[in-house]
């Protein structure tokens, strides 16, 4: 079965770092992997995802994540935070029989003015 | 293009009763997912609907339950409510594909609490 690993249930930076959020991935096929992130009392929003068509991948909010098959992770990175990129990240993987999304337990960013 | 909306956004209910969700699909998306989420069990899958159809389950009782119209409207249904229900209830829809490559686009949620 395809699964996710979020390393890191909270995670805090200063306005201006780097971002760097974790997620590796077990399957035993190519995945598709997502990362989606919620705000308070909302529901998700897809930032990007990997379909195999390029190892980088470029994001909404200057978001991206690269794919490593040798590492099996799926980083999310952003080069400086902002205050209003405090929220939940999510990753998931796709099952590819279906249209069913697997999620981590999901990161929860802290950005410090 | 509208987004995925559901109703109603909060709902109390008490043991034993049980409460009907409902999740108006983007238009064109013939495909409606349901997911629960709770703090300690994080985000799980229920089930998925297309074309009227399930055609995908998760792990959860047979008190779960769902459905879909002819217009992509789904419905979820939860009998004989215990307190271990009490989450926030996403919908996502699709276009539909099966192969994976589907974006599902989430609603804002229903947030039920059981009493």
């Amino acid at each position: 079965a395809q699964s996710v690993t979020q390393l890191g249930s909270h995670v805090s930076v200063s306005e201006g770092a780097l971002v760097l959020l974790r997620c590796n991935y077990s399957s035993s096929v190519p995945p598709y992997l997502f990362w989606y992130v919620q705000y308070p009392n909302q529901g998700l929003q897809l930032l990007l995802k990997y379909t195999s068509a390029a190892t980088l991948v470029k994001g909404i909010n200057g978001f991206e994540a690269e794919f490593k098959k040798s590492e099996t992770s799926f980083h999310l990175t952003k080069p400086s935070a902002h205050m209003s990129d405090a929220a939940e990240y999510f990753c998931a993987v796709s099952d590819r029989g279906g249209n069913k999304l697997v999620f981590g337990a999901g990161t929860i960013l802290r950005v410090k003015s | 293009k509208a987004g995925v909306t559901q109703t109603p956004r909060y709902l109390i209910k008490t043991r034993g009763q049980q409460v009907t969700l409902s999740c108006s699909p983007i238009s064109g998306h013939r495909s409606v997912s349901w997911y629960q989420q709770t703090p300690g069990q994080g985000l799980q899958f229920l089930f998925e609907y297309f074309s009227e159809t399930q055609r995908n389950k998760g792990n959860f009782p047979g008190r779960f339950s769902g459905r879909q119209f002819s217009n992509s409207r789904s419905e979820m249904n939860v009998s004989t409510l215990e307190l271990g229900d009490s989450a926030l209830y996403l919908c996502a829809s699709s276009l539909g594909g099966t192969d994976g490559l589907d974006t599902q686009y989430f609603g804002p949620g229903t947030r039920l609490t059981v009493l």
